[in-house]
């Protein structure tokens, strides 16, 4: 059974960087498959923030793309997510991910991370 | 890029069939068959309903399913259940800018 783990900061300061983390289990990130990121502002939709291939091709969100960096550490079966210059904005459940190209297989439970000072 | 077009809400009461749509452009929803639906209710991670614009994932009910015509795709709900009150978003791959994926605004579904 695959499962995905965020962690990181709840509390992030206006200007700074928010940066988590997704631990992978049940399935090696190496074997395939896309790995990426989406968030949801509170009572807000969806937005894909981006995702890494396997092979380590990145794909970004073109209005964040300027400040998102999305990166694997095979050795530990996990991917981070950097996101820079934060603002009240960028407030959000984020979730990881498992895809193919175009839909998300398995989702992480979401972490809350709030952008305050 | 700009999300796809979904109505703010739809209703209806228990056993009918209703419709949801998404709308978008040749550059994601009418020009690939990578359309997704999720479900998502309050307080938990959305699940995957539909995939490839009409499959359903192993495990989910055969009275979802989905279609596309142009660039506007549909879930169709049947049999309405009181579970099945939740947001429904869509979503397409598209090729507008980067290689990327985007996202409708969702829907909440209400049963009456």
């Amino acid at each position: 059974q695959v499962q995905l783990q965020e962690s990181g900061p709840g509390l992030v300061k206006p200007s700074e960087t928010l940066s988590l983390t997704c631990a992978v289990s049940g399935y090696s990130i190496s074997s395939g498959y896309y790995w990426g990121w989406i968030r949801q502002p509170p009572g807000k939709g969806l937005e894909w923030i981006g995702s890494i291939y396997h092979s380590g091709s990145t794909y970004y969100n073109p209005s964040l793309k300027s400040r998102v960096t999305i990166s694997v550490d095979t050795s530990k079966n996990q991917f981070s997510l950097k996101l820079s210059s934060v603002t009240a904005a960028d407030t959000a459940v984020y979730y990881c991910a498992r895809s193919t190209r175009s839909d998300v297989d398995i989702w992480g439970q979401g972490t809350m991370v709030t952008v305050s000072s | 890029q700009s999300a796809l077009t979904q109505p703010a809400s739809v209703s209806g009461s228990p056993g009918q069939s209703i419709t949801i749509s998404c709308t978008g452009t040749s550059s994601d929803v009418g020009g690939y068959n990578y359309v997704s639906w999720y479900q998502q209710h309050p307080g938990k991670a959305p699940k995957l309903m539909i995939y490839d614009v009409s499959n359903r994932p192993s495990g989910v009910s055969n009275r979802f399913s989905g279609s596309k015509s142009g660039n506007t795709a549909s879930l169709t709900i049947s049999g309405l259940q009181a579970e099945d009150e939740a947001d429904y978003y869509c979503s397409s791959y598209t090729s507008s800018s980067t290689l990327s994926v985007v996202f409708g605004g969702g829907t909440k579904l209400t049963v009456l």
